[in-house]
C-alpha cells in the first residue's frame, strides 16, 4: 500500500497477557518509529529503527516492552505481561531519510488492557 | 536532547477568528521544525515544515508558521479559521546533526476547537 499500515487497529487483551503490534512502513523508508499516545499525554517516543538496528530505544518504558525490525521493513512491538497502564494508541511512523524528511504515520493500534 | 513546549493544551475559538498555537523548543542547535495535525479518529498528518531558508512557511490550507531562532519558537497561525480546522495540533523538532539526528521530539499537543 501507499501508506504506513498498522495491525490490528484495535486490540483488547486481559491483564498479564502478551500482545504483538505490527507495522508495515512505506516501501523504501529506512527509518521507523514507534510512539505511544495516551489521553492528555501527547506523543511519547518509544523506539526508532534505522534499517534493522535501533540506535535509540530510550523511550521503552520497561523491560516488558521490546521491538524488532526485520529485512529493513516490517516491525513488531511486543508488550509482555500487559498492565492496565499500557492502554493507549500505539503509533508507527516511517521516513526515508534522517532529520529533515517528515514522518508518515499509520492510523495506530488502540490497545485496551482489561 | 530537545524538549518541545506547547503552551496551550486547549484553544477554543469562533469560526472566522484568527488563531495562534504556540510552540517553543529547548535548544538553539540547528533544527528542523514541523507541525502535524490529527483530525478526530485519524492518524497524524504533516501540516507544514521548516528546514532552511525563509523563516515563514505556509500550508495549503491557510496555516503558516514562523521560525524564530532567537526565541526558539515556531508558532502556528491562521488568520481566519473554519470549523473543519477542529483537530489536535502537534509541534515537533528534529535536530539537524548530532547523536539524536534521527529522532523527532513532539510537544503534548494543542486541541483547537472551532465553534460556529
Amino acid at each position: 500500500g501507499a501508506g504506513v499500515s498498522q495491525s490490528p487497529s484495535n486490540k483488547v487483551t486481559e491483564k498479564g497477557k502478551d500482545v504483538e503490534l505490527r507495522c508495515d512502513p512505506i516501501s523504501g523508508h529506512t527509518a521507523l518509529y514507534w510512539y505511544r499516545q495516551s489521553l492528555g499525554q501527547g506523543l511519547e517516543f518509544l523506539i526508532y529503527f534505522q534499517g534493522n538496528s535501533a540506535p535509540d530505544k530510550s523511550g521503552l518504558p520497561s523491560d516488558r516492552f521490546s521491538a524488532e525490525r526485520t529485512g529493513g521493513s516490517v516491525s513488531t512491538l511486543t508488550i509482555q505481561r500487559t498492565q492496565q497502564e499500557d492502554s493507549a494508541v500505539y503509533l508507527c511512523a516511517s521516513r526515508d531519510r534522517g532529520g529533515h524528511s517528515p514522518l508518515h504515520f499509520g492510523n495506530g493500534t488502540r490497545l485496551t488492557v482489561t | 536532547a530537545q524538549s518541545v513546549t506547547q503552551l496551550d493544551s486547549q484553544v477554543p475559538v469562533f469560526e472566522e477568528a484568527p488563531v495562534e498555537l504556540r510552540c517553543n523548543y529547548s535548544s538553539s542547535v540547528s533544527v528542523y521544525l514541523f507541525w502535524y495535525v490529527q483530525y478526530p479518529n485519524q492518524g497524524l498528518q504533516l501540516l507544514l515544515k521548516y528546514l532552511s531558508g525563509s523563516t515563514l512557511v505556509e500550508s495549503i490550507n491557510g496555516f503558516e508558521a514562523e521560525f524564530n531562532k532567537s526565541q526558539t519558537s515556531f508558532h502556528l497561525r491562521k488568520p481566519s479559521v473554519h470549523i473543519s480546522d477542529t483537530a489536535e495540533y502537534f509541534c515537533a523538532v528534529s535536530e539537524a546533526r548530532g547523536s539524536t539526528l534521527g529522532r523527532l521530539y513532539f510537544g503534548r499537543g494543542t486541541q483547537l476547537t472551532v465553534w460556529p
